[in-house]
């Protein structure tokens, strides 16, 4: 079944220390998001790509980096955690084209991520 | 309103109940509403999407309307079962581009 699959499920770092949460899909589809959930609150948006065109939330701290190499692979990097940056990190993909904003988006199963 | 707002944050239910949940989000600039459904270790689920003032989604025991001019939509699950526990989240996108802000969903319990 076409997916979109995040690794690792859990992921406990040090503080400081850089850390990589990887997302790939099955599902070829132009766009990738990653959201920052954090307990009870709203999933919030970090940035998205749209093929390789990244754009990144006016506040989004510049300690959160992405890269995608290519459709299928995005990742995201924190350089330097903190224990504020505890939380469930999803990934989601979308369809492109006209009337991308209308178009499901389709989540992967989150990674949460302990700083220590 | 700037944000996505939903309410009840959560809901105790016996099975067989009928329930709704409300979604209030910016009118202005509205694109598209979404529904989402996310039990727990697994991926949110999409429901439906909606565009239009007055549209109506059912799926099975779910649907959902949607008034843009006042900016709300309404979630109904008739006849809950304990299978349809979850997180229901709401999210509405902006006119022109992917930017989707989410509310905090309501947290459904189902008890048998």
């Amino acid at each position: 079944d076409a997916m979109v699959i995040q690794n690792p499920r859990y992921q406990v770092t040090q503080f400081g220390k850089p850390v990589t949460l990887s997302c790939s899909q099955t599902l070829n589809h132009n766009v990738m998001y990653w959201y920052q959930q954090k307990s009870s609150q709203a999933p919030k948006l970090l940035f998205h790509y749209y093929d390789k065109d990244f754009n990144n939330e006016a506040d989004t701290p510049d300690n959160f980096q992405s890269r995608r190499p290519n459709t299928s692979f995005c990742f995201l990097d924190i350089r330097s955690p903190g224990l504020g940056d505890a939380a469930m990190y999803l990934c989601a993909t979308s369809r492109g084209g006209a009337g991308g904003g209308y178009n499901e988006q389709f989540f992967g199963p989150g990674t949460r991520l302990t700083v220590l | 309103i700037l944000n996505v707002e939903q309410s009840p944050q959560s809901l105790h239910v016996q099975e067989g109940d009928s329930t709704n949940f409300t979604c209030s989000f910016p009118s202005s600039n509205f694109y598209a509403l979404h529904w989402y459904r996310w039990e727990t270790a697994k991926s949110p689920e999409a429901l439906f999407v909606m565009t239009l003032n007055g549209d109506e989604k059912k799926k099975g025991r779910i649907s959902a309307t949607l008034n843009t001019k006042e900016g709300y939509s309404y979630l109904y699950i008739k006849g809950s079962q304990p299978e349809d526990s979850a997180t229901y989240l709401c999210a509405s996108t902006n006119t022109g581009g992917f930017k989707t802000i989410f509310g905090a969903g309501t947290r459904l319990f189902v008890k048998a």
